[in-house]
């Protein structure tokens, strides 16, 4: 059974341009939660996504950032106009059910340049 | 809101010491507490966990209890081995806040031969 998939691992942007970041959950789960950490700090929440819902997007930034998850597919966390302050590591996890354990991706270490 | 506070590292110890990492948290109502580790260019693997007061979580020589009255889940394991040089994070998650987790900002420790 395969894990959490994450991809790209490592991702460049130029200040300015768009970053897509993909998740996909392990097989059965359809909770995926994503979170941001950055240089030498703990993660922060996010979003918490259902099949074709955002349950809960308390941690996004107002402007730039998106996320989906749909009914096929992996999850989708898009960043628009990229600037410095957006490198960081981005991690998904997800869960089979609400509630249940939490399993971490790799993460994608995106660096703007 | 909820929040995690843990001691700030690096920690720098020989093979075969004791390790304790000190682990506080605030949080409404009764969440569950985490010890998750990350090893270097690694996404998060949850370590251990315990979901009510007075529960212990174990895994791998590794320790914590649930302690409500300090609101504490403090880390600990008898003897280190160089394999346990990592970064660790302490983390809770409440089912009124949809089960995303909160996180400390991390202990590295480093366990010299």
């Amino acid at each position: 059974n395969a894990g959490v998939m994450q991809n790209p691992r490592h991702l460049v942007r130029r200040r300015g341009q768009e970053a897509r970041l993909r998740c996909s959950p392990m097989k059965g789960h359809s909770h995926v939660y994503w979170y941001r950490q950055l240089p030498e700090e703990g993660l922060k929440f996010m979003v918490y996504l259902q099949k074709e819902n955002i349950i809960d997007e308390s941690g996004m930034p107002k402007e730039r950032f998106s996320a989906e998850f749909p009914k096929e597919g992996p999850s989708i966390l898009r960043i628009q106009q990229v600037v410095r302050g957006d490198s960081a590591a981005y991690f998904c996890a997800s869960s089979p059910e609400t509630g249940g354990e939490q399993y971490f991706g790799p993460g994608t270490r995106l660096t703007v340049t | 809101g909820d929040s995690v506070t843990q001691m700030e590292g690096p920690v720098t110890l020989s093979e075969e010491a004791f390790l304790t990492i000190n682990c506080t948290y605030t949080a409404t109502g009764y969440p569950s507490l985490f010890w998750y580790v990350q090893y270097p260019g690694e996404g998060l693997q949850l370590l251990l966990k315990a979901t009510k007061a007075d529960d212990k979580g174990s895994n791998k020589g590794f320790e914590a209890t649930y302690r409500k009255e300090t609101t504490s889940f403090h880390l600990e394991k008898g003897s280190v081995q160089v394999s346990d040089s990592a970064v660790y994070f302490c983390a809770l998650s409440a089912q009124a806040a949809g089960n995303k987790l909160t996180f400390g900002g991390g202990t590295r420790v480093l366990v010299k031969p």
